[in-house]
């Protein structure tokens, strides 16, 4: 069964900082990888996702994210963080394409204070 | 660019009683989904639906849940009874296929309904 664990409950940075907000994932087979982000009285955001090829994959909003095979991780970070990218994170796997359900992490709250 | 939507951003009911949340989809997506998040807990799946039947479902969708598309446009999550660990925030998704038939692997979410019961 698939299953994604994002460690940190918050992750606190100061604006201008780079941040990492941290996933790891349990799949069998080829992962497929995913970030969302939900701001406040908002949706489920997509922000980007691994499906294959290169293990850095760039989304929204100055996002990227590393894929790590031996490591089972799938990092979420940006360069330079704004005080709007306060939200809260999730990390969703599948294992593989098609009409599949996402198994979500728990979330991180990240905190950009400025 | 377009969004799903979802209807009421807030529902109240007493335990036992039947609630119905409404979503629409993105126009030409053909996928869509119901997850819940228990507060405090993970986003969890519930249901997926293409071409007027369930795809695939989760142990927690027993038969107190269904789903329908009753028109066009709108997919509805009908709970017949409600209980009080239905609490939770229920969010819509859907995704769509390419021009060439393959799937495209991004769900796009609603903003959830929040059902509160009593």
């Amino acid at each position: 069964a698939q299953s994604v664990a994002q460690p940190e409950d918050q992750v606190n940075v100061a604006e201008g900082n780079p941040l990492t907000v941290k996933c790891t994932y349990s799949v069998s087979g080829n992962p497929y990888l995913f970030w969302y982000v939900q701001y406040p009285n908002r949706g489920l955001q997509f922000l980007l996702k691994y499906i294959t090829g290169d293990n850095l994959v760039k989304g929204s909003y100055g996002f990227e994210a590393e894929f790590n095979k031996s490591q089972t991780s799938f990092h979420l970070k940006k360069p330079s963080a704004l005080v709007s990218d306060s939200a809260l994170y999730f990390c969703a796997v599948r294992a593989h394409s098609g009409n599949t359900p996402l198994v979500f992490g728990k979330g991180t709250r990240l905190s950009v204070i400025a | 660019e377009p969004e799903v939507t979802q209807t009421p951003s807030h529902q109240v009911t007493q335990m036992g009683q039947e609630v119905i949340l409404r979503c629409v989809p993105i126009s030409n997506h053909l996928y869509f989904y119901w997850y819940r998040q228990i507060l405090g807990q993970k986003v969890e799946f519930l249901v997926s639906f293409y071409n007027n039947e369930i795809s695939e479902k989760s142990e927690i969708f027993d038969d107190q849940f269904s789903v329908e598309r009753p028109d066009g446009s709108n997919f509805t999550l009908k709970i017949r009874s409600t209980k009080l660990e239905d609490s939770a925030m229920y969010f819509c998704a859907s995704s769509e296929m390419d021009s060439g038939g393959v799937f495209t692997d991004t769900q796009y979410f609603g903003p959830g309904t929040r059902l509160t019961v009593l």
